[in-house]
């Protein structure tokens, strides 16, 4: 596709559930971020793939975070056991190669913990 | 660490004035820096970057920003507002030297613009 596409748009999870949020970054792209947005603040980084190697996973909030990509493409973030505090708009992005290149978003997935 | 602070989480102007969207960034190397503007519900879109070179630059929708390394900021403008403009706007810094490493981002501002 043209752009980064992120599913489900919306996640209403119960606590305690497992969720799991698609991401399809631009084709030929070979790094892929992760980030959480809470509601009125900036994204916050969660984690970094370039092709299918996880090289950053410093921002994961606990071990209930996991996230895979692996044939370089398609990635998953899954969250085990929600929690309330899991609530947040769920952001992709990825880039081409090189340096300084600009970070491409998706329209992210809104998850509500109830 | 690097990091990013925006001044001002609301900005309010009227439509044909000036927009002054503050950013400073703190930074161990040289940095890359972005904006970025999110509308409702949509992700966020690519306004401008600076990576070398000229340190006015120039983004889409007639914003421009100015890298002053003296001060660490990089504070975006545009000479006259539209009602369009209405979205959050986010500053971003990341390392020069690696590639694909992760952006910080700052907390946003608000831009509201009144007819």
């Amino acid at each position: 596709g043209a752009g980064v596409s992120q599913s489900p748009r919306y996640k209403v999870a119960k606590r305690g559930q497992d969720v799991a949020l698609r991401c399809d970054p631009i084709s030929g792209h070979v790094s892929l971020f992760w980030y959480q947005q809470a509601l009125g603040q900036g994204p916050e980084f969660l984690t970094y793939f370039q092709n299918e190697a996880q090289l950053d996973k410093s921002g994961l909030p606990s071990d209930r975070f996991f996230a895979e990509r692996p044939e370089g493409s398609v990635s998953t973030l899954k969250i085990q056991r929600t929690q309330q505090e899991d609530s947040a708009v769920y952001l992709c992005a990825s880039s081409a190669p090189g340096i300084g290149s600009p970070l491409h978003f998706g329209n992210g997935t809104r998850l509500t913990v109830t | 660490a690097q990091s990013v602070t925006q001044l001002g989480s609301h900005v309010s102007v009227s439509e044909g004035a000036l927009v002054l969207l503050r950013c400073n960034y703190s930074s161990s190397v040289p940095p890359y820096l972005f904006w970025y503007v999110q509308y409702p519900n949509q992700g966020l879109q690519l306004l401008l970057k600076y990576t070398t070179g000229a340190t006015l630059v120039k983004g889409i929708n007639g914003f421009e920003a100015e890298f002053k390394k003296s001060e660490t900021s990089f504070h975006l403008t545009k000479p006259s507002a539209h009602m369009s403009d209405a979205a959050e706007y986010f500053c971003a810094v990341s390392d020069w030297d690696q590639a694909g490493t992760a952006l910080i981002f700052g907390k946003g501002t608000t831009l509201s613009v009144s007819s």
